[in-house]
């Protein structure tokens, strides 16, 4: 199957610092990304779709603000939080949509101290 | 909106017996995929359905989408320790809306 890559896989950082996760589609072009957020036990909730050259679309709840999403290529897009409180500590992972399927990065566990 | 239950939210079985888990719609889903989830990992695809009345196999996972397109079930024969995760269904109805199941997480006893 394709290959999607997110980095970093963990970050711990200081509350009021912002945080950067990249998603990146390793053997395919991807016009459209998801992220995810994953409470401990809990089901993917989707926070934003992120298209290419376009600005994102964020579900009902989630701060655009707070959660810049970036597309800039067809093989990235970025996930910024930006001053990070404990709250926003979770697993956050990004998808890309090959055709019907959907692939998923590794994901990144984010610990805000 | 759409509605997604799926059922059970957990399940341990003893290694050797079956499992089955089942996700439910409100609307009509234009395909449906399953993932499984290992603790501290991410989704990993096993499979995707989209004929109605469609059942695939994969080894001891068997796979099937109802005839009317609502509901989905994976079925596990003889279970394994391998087989222990979280399994979510995805949904994408004709809105293109993606939505994933609550997920039932299966814990096998050796």
């Amino acid at each position: 199957g394709a290959v999607v890559s997110q980095h970093p896989s963990r970050v711990i950082c200081k509350s009021g610092t912002s945080v950067k996760i990249e998603c990146r589609s390793l053997d395919f072009q991807a016009t459209t990304m998801f992220w995810y957020r994953q409470f401990p036990k809990q089901s993917l909730m989707l926070m934003a779709t992120s298209n290419e050259g376009s600005k994102a679309t964020y579900e009902q709840g989630v701060e655009k603000d707070k959660f810049l999403i970036n597309h800039a290529s067809l093989t990235l897009s970025t996930l910024t939080v930006t001053s990070a409180h404990p709250e926003d500590s979770s697993f956050y992972i990004c998808s890309a949509r090959q055709g019907r399927k959907a692939f998923f990065g590794q994901g990144t566990r984010l610990t805000v101290v | 909106g759409q509605q997604v239950m799926q059922i059970p939210q957990y399940q341990h079985v003893q290694e050797g017996e079956d499992f089955t888990t089942y996700c439910n719609s409100s609307t009509t889903l234009s395909n449906i995929q399953w993932y499984k989830q290992r603790p501290g990992g991410h989704p990993v695809f096993l499979i995707q359905l989209v004929k109605s009345g469609e059942v695939k196999k994969q080894k001891r996972l068997t796979f099937q989408f109802g005839e009317a397109k609502k509901n989905s079930s994976l079925h596990i024969t003889a279970t394994q320790t391998t087989d222990v995760g979280t399994y979510f269904c995805h949904l994408n109805n004709a809105g293109n809306m993606l939505t994933f199941g609550g997920g039932t997480r299966l814990m096998v006893k050796p």
